[in-house]
């Protein structure tokens, strides 16, 4: 079955206490993103990557870090959580970097840092 | 600055009726959008999407409108069913001065209860 998968899907941490979010997907696609949803605010971009070993900056990049060392892999890496990025998280991948391109996204991330 | 804005929360309509979700962007950049549901716990899944050389897409109950020169999209579900309920969201894609055309800038989302 072609999907995203998102692991945990809930995890409560501390402030300061480094995590990580691990994205999988199988359907061999070249685009790859995460995105935040906050209420009143929709899903807004962190980090994407075109391809392997390409990344870059979405529109709230902050304290977050990502890797592409290998295709189907994009895991999400918080060095230092803070309240602020208690949120809800999906990574989402798409066969192309192409407009015209369905994302198909993971069944989301809760993460709440105290 | 929200680009792609969704002002009504939630809607709320009756089992075959006419349910219309709007959406209106601000950059005139946007040339392709996409309507995503979602239901609780779970990713949202695309829905239908239309280009900006086109003003209708349809397919089957769902069928999308694009007014480009009021910069206004809506779905329209047709007739409306329970199982409807979910958030929607609308999302738009382009250039819009950038290479990252993967990127969906998003709307807030719309709540749409469908009552039997």
């Amino acid at each position: 079955e072609a999907q995203v998968t998102q692991n945990p899907r809930y995890l409560i941490t501390v402030t300061g206490k480094k995590l990580t979010v691990t994205c999988s997907q199988n359907m061999n696609h070249e685009y790859m993103s995460w995105y935040r949803q906050d209420p009143g605010l929709g899903l807004r971009q962190i980090y994407y990557s075109m391809n392997v070993e390409v990344t870059d900056k979405g529109d709230v990049p902050e304290g977050y870090k990502v890797s592409r060392k290998e295709k189907r892999n994009f895991p999400l890496i918080l060095e230092s959580p803070s309240p602020n990025q208690t949120s809800l998280y999906f990574c989402a991948s798409s066969l192309r970097p192409k407009k015209d391109t369905e994302a198909f996204f993971g069944q989301g991330t809760r993460l709440t840092v105290v | 600055d929200q680009q792609v804005k969704q002002n009504s929360p939630s809607l709320s309509v009756q089992e075959g009726r006419i349910s219309i979700l709007n959406c209106d962007y601000t950059n005139s950049m946007f040339d392709y959008f996409l309507w995503y549901k979602k239901y609780p716990a779970e990713g949202p899944t695309f829905l239908i999407s239309i280009s900006s050389i086109k003003d209708k897409n349809e397919d089957g109950r769902f069928t999308v409108f694009l007014n480009k020169s009021a910069k206004h999209l809506s779905l329209h579900i047709v007739p409306s069913q329970p199982g409807d309920s979910a958030v929607y969201f609308c999302a738009a894609s382009g250039s819009h001065g950038s290479s990252n055309t993967g990127k969906l800038i998003f709307g807030q989302g719309t709540t749409l209860q469908v009552k039997p």
